[in-house]
């Protein structure tokens, strides 16, 4: 049973424009939500996080809104580069529950120049 | 300067040999762990630790082994029981209270 899923395997954008990758979960209990970017062969990055006591965090060119009645998170990405394109996790966690990250399939991010 | 180190880069093993992949943080995290990531999937836990000198199974723990004799360690055995070893295993740390994970560069390990 995947928690969190990221239904679209990738995304191909136009350099300048927006890129919205989508992250649905289903357990109720998650309350931190964090967004990480992988280049191949490389360890993760992480990018930006969000509280359940949120619904929207800003860091530079990235904003993460999360709609809880939903259970659905998304990172905007604003202007898009093409430094940008890599695969994008999204993951989720029980703020006092041990840290513990339960990750996402991964969209494959193509911003063409 | 703080991180996390994973050596070596890529790893080249025979089948039925077990392999002892090396992950160290000078971040003075005490939470540490290991996941594995097969092409175009996404992260599965293997095993995490919360403290020195314990750990706990994760999603997929069959197969191998760790140890957390100190903070700033903990190596993973992928013994010869695990029947599909070939995958690129990543070590992560983190502080506690809801801190994000950050993770290490990564260990390709290719068993033939």
């Amino acid at each position: 049973d995947q928690q969190v899923k990221q239904n679209s395997p990738s995304l191909s954008v136009q350099e300048g424009r927006i890129s919205i990758l989508n992250c649905d979960y289903t357990n109720s209990m998650f309350d931190y939500f964090l967004w990480y970017k992988k280049y191949p062969a490389e360890g993760p990055t992480f990018l930006i996080s969000i509280s359940s006591i949120k619904d929207k965090n800003e860091d530079g060119r990235f904003t993460v809104f999360l709609n809880k009645s939903a259970k659905h998170l998304s990172l905007h990405i604003v202007p898009s580069q093409p430094g940008d394109s890599a695969v994008y996790f999204c993951a989720a966690s029980v703020y006092n529950a041990g840290n513990m990250l339960t990750f996402g399939g991964g969209t494959r991010l193509m911003v063409k120049p | 300067d703080g991180g996390i180190t994973q050596s070596p880069k890529y790893l080249f093993r025979k089948e039925g040999q077990n392999v002892t992949l090396s992950c160290e943080q000078n971040l003075n995290h005490d939470a540490m762990y290991w996941y594995r990531q097969d092409p175009g999937q996404g992260l599965r836990l293997i095993y995490y630790s919360q403290i020195v000198n314990d750990f706990q199974k994760g999603d997929i723990a069959e197969g191998y082994s760790v140890s957390r004799e100190k903070k700033e360690s903990f190596p993973l055995t992928v013994t010869s029981a695990q029947k599909n070893p070939t995958a690129f295993y990543l070590c992560a740390s983190s502080g506690t209270g809801g801190q994000p994970q950050y993770f290490g560069p990564g260990t390709r390990l290719t068993v033939t």
